[in-house]
């Protein structure tokens, strides 16, 4: 079975400072990888995805993360983070495009950008 | 285009009642997946469906049960609740083909309440 770790439930930053959001990921043969974000009384909207290929990914609203498989990682980053990112963010894998990318999730960061 | 969407927004039931939840899927999708989000907690993945069969099923016991109609609408009925049946029930459409990835979209979710 799948198991997602996102190291740290929560992450207070200052605006403008950088952020690195930390999620490992239990190893399988075939792994995709995907960062999703979650405003207060929202549903998830996938910020980045890993599927193959370059192991440095760039997603919306200035966001990347990079593909580690020898340490089984996918961190998030973003060089200067804004009030307007304060929200939860799960990091998430699926095994396999057979199974239409059925996602196990992380239990979530939450991110606060503070003044 | 109209997005994911789900209804009601919140409900509250009773220990050993029924519960129907609706989702209505993004126009020319035919996946759905139904997810649970405990308070605190990431989502953990219950079903799919694909044209209308269940495709793939997470760790939740037959109480929990599902349909895909031809329109793609779907629906979540859970029996029996329990009290940790509360949670926030989210769903997310896309359309698959076997091959490619496409994204799958999330719904604002249903937040259920078992009292």
């Amino acid at each position: 079975a799948q198991s997602v770790t996102q190291l740290d439930s929560q992450v207070p930053v200052f605006e403008e400072a950088p952020v690195e959001l930390r999620c490992n990921y239990s190893s399988s043969v075939s792994v995709y990888l995907f960062w999703y974000v979650q405003y207060p009384n929202q549903g998830l909207q996938l910020l980045l995805k890993y599927l193959s290929g370059s192991t440095l990914v760039k997603g919306i609203n200035g966001f990347e993360a990079e593909f580690n498989k020898s340490q089984t990682s996918f961190h998030l980053r973003k060089p200067s983070v804004h009030i307007s990112d304060t929200a939860e963010y799960f990091c998430a894998v699926s095994d396999s495009p057979g199974s239409n990318y059925k996602l196990t999730f992380g239990k979530g960061t939450l991110l606060t950008v503070n003044p | 285009e109209t997005g994911v969407t789900q209804s009601p927004t919140h409900l509250i039931k009773t220990r050993g009642q029924q519960v129907t939840l609706r989702c209505s899927s993004q126009s020319g999708h035919n996946t759905v997946s139904w997810y649970q989000q405990a308070l605190g907690q990431g989502p953990q993945f219950i079903f799919q469906y694909y044209r209308e069969e269940e495709n793939g099923r997470g760790n939740f016991p037959p109480r929990f049960s599902g349909l895909q109609f031809p329109n793609y609408s779907s629906e979540l009925n859970v029996n029996a609740l329990e009290l940790d049946d509360s949670a926030l029930y989210l769903c997310a459409s896309s359309f698959w083909t076997g091959r490619v990835y496409n994204e799958q979209f999330f719904g604002p979710g249903t937040r259920l309440t078992v009292l």
